[in-house]
Order: C-alpha cells, then structure tokens, then sequence
C-alpha cells in the first residue's frame, strides 16, 4: 500500500515570492493534517480535514497561508508571499476517521531566502 | 492535553534493550499515551499506544505506571535502524490534533 505522499520533495524560493505543496494521503483515510516542523523542533499542526471540510485551522496564519482540499482526497497548503521565517518542513499526514494512528509522508523542506 | 516531559537524549548500543521514559503527571482519565519516531530526513512514524494496561506490538512495548504519571518505551533489541527522535505524546477524547515536544534523541551505537 502506498503511502502519504508529498511533493516537492525540496524547494528553495526568494522571500515574497509565493509557494504550494501538494499532498496525496493514503487511499480511504478521509482526515488530512498540515504540520510545519521547524529546525530541532516536533511538528506544530496547521490544519486538519475530515474530508472536505477544515475542523481545525486554528494555527493556520491566515494572513499569508492557505489550504485546500478538493474532493476530499488530494491537498494543497499555500504560502503567498513567503518570509524568510517561513522556512521550515512541511508535513502531511492521513488517518482514518476515528483513529489516533496519523501516517506521515516524507515532508516538503522549504528555504526562504 | 496533558505536558509530556522526556530527556533531551540517550545512547544505547545495539542489540541491547532501550528503556525510553516520559512524564506526563498532569494526564487526565481518558487520555491515551501515543509515542511516535521520527528517522533522519523522514515523517513521524506511528510506534504505539496505550491507556491503562502495557501494551506490546511488532514494534515495541509500552509500560504504563499504575498511577499513569509516566510510561516507559521499550525497544527490546535496538537496532542501528532505531537511531531516531522518540516522541511521548498524550492526547484523547475528540481532540486529534498531535501535540509535538522535542523528544527524546537516540543514538544506537554499533
């Protein structure tokens, strides 16, 4: 079975300018995350979906980033523009509805220069 | 949810059991005790979790003190493979969302 999968992998970018990563959870998990985890740091959650719907963007920082997930299935987390503080690894994980058990994919490691 | 505290890090040489422990005096009654790992250059990875009894899986054990004040992870033969950053987390009831410390670092020493 596949697992979460996220792309870019790396992505190097001048501040301000603006930035997505896409996530593909594992089939039939209908709950998505968004996590940042900065250097030495556990990830910080941003955003979490039961399907379609956001229940929980509570971190998410409005003014710049946004998140979508159509269809249920696949997700985007957007930055526009980016600072420099903004770098950082981004993390996507899926779950089936109910289940403490998250499954991370590999992350999106962002540098804002 | 309730703070976790672990040590920054430990060493352990391979082959030889690793007892991982975490703090959590302020858990309340329907709070499960989740530890995940996190490898170089990877995600989280789900290890095991528990509320009241131990519990064992493929991967490792989970000792829960009686009182449920603390917990101890238990990697019965490490590996260099298990070289990672454990994390002890608690968290139940409707609330999902994984609360994050630094964890514990692990170094498994051939």
């Amino acid at each position: 079975e596949a697992g979460v999968v996220q792309s870019p992998r790396y992505k190097i970018i001048e501040k301000k300018q603006p930035v997505a990563f896409w996530c593909n959870p594992i089939s039939g998990h209908n709950t998505l995350y968004w996590y940042r985890q900065n250097l030495g740091q556990g990830p910080e959650l941003l955003i979490r979906y039961e399907n379609e719907e956001a229940v929980d963007d509570s971190q998410l920082p409005k003014d710049r980033f946004s998140a979508e997930r159509l269809k249920g299935v696949d997700s985007t987390l957007k930055i526009q523009p980016a600072e420099l503080g903004d770098s950082a690894v981004y993390l996507c994980a899926s779950s089936l509805a109910g289940s403490y058990e998250q499954y991370f994919g590999p992350g999106t490691r962002l540098t804002v220069t | 949810d309730a703070k976790t505290t672990q040590p920054n890090s430990m060493e352990s040489n391979e082959e030889e059991p690793v007892h991982l422990p975490c703090n959590h005096s302020t858990i309340s009654g329907t709070d499960y005790i989740h530890w995940y790992r996190q490898l170089p250059s990877q995600g989280p990875e789900y290890v095991i979790h528990g509320l009241t009894s131990n519990v064992n899986n493929r991967m490792a054990s989970l000792a829960i003190a009686e009182d449920r004040k603390s917990s101890t992870l238990i990697l019965h033969r490490a590996t260099l493979r298990d070289a990672a950053v454990y994390y002890c987390i608690c968290h139940g009831g409707s609330n999902y969302k994984l609360t994050f410390g630094k964890g514990t670092l692990l170094t498994v020493n051939p």
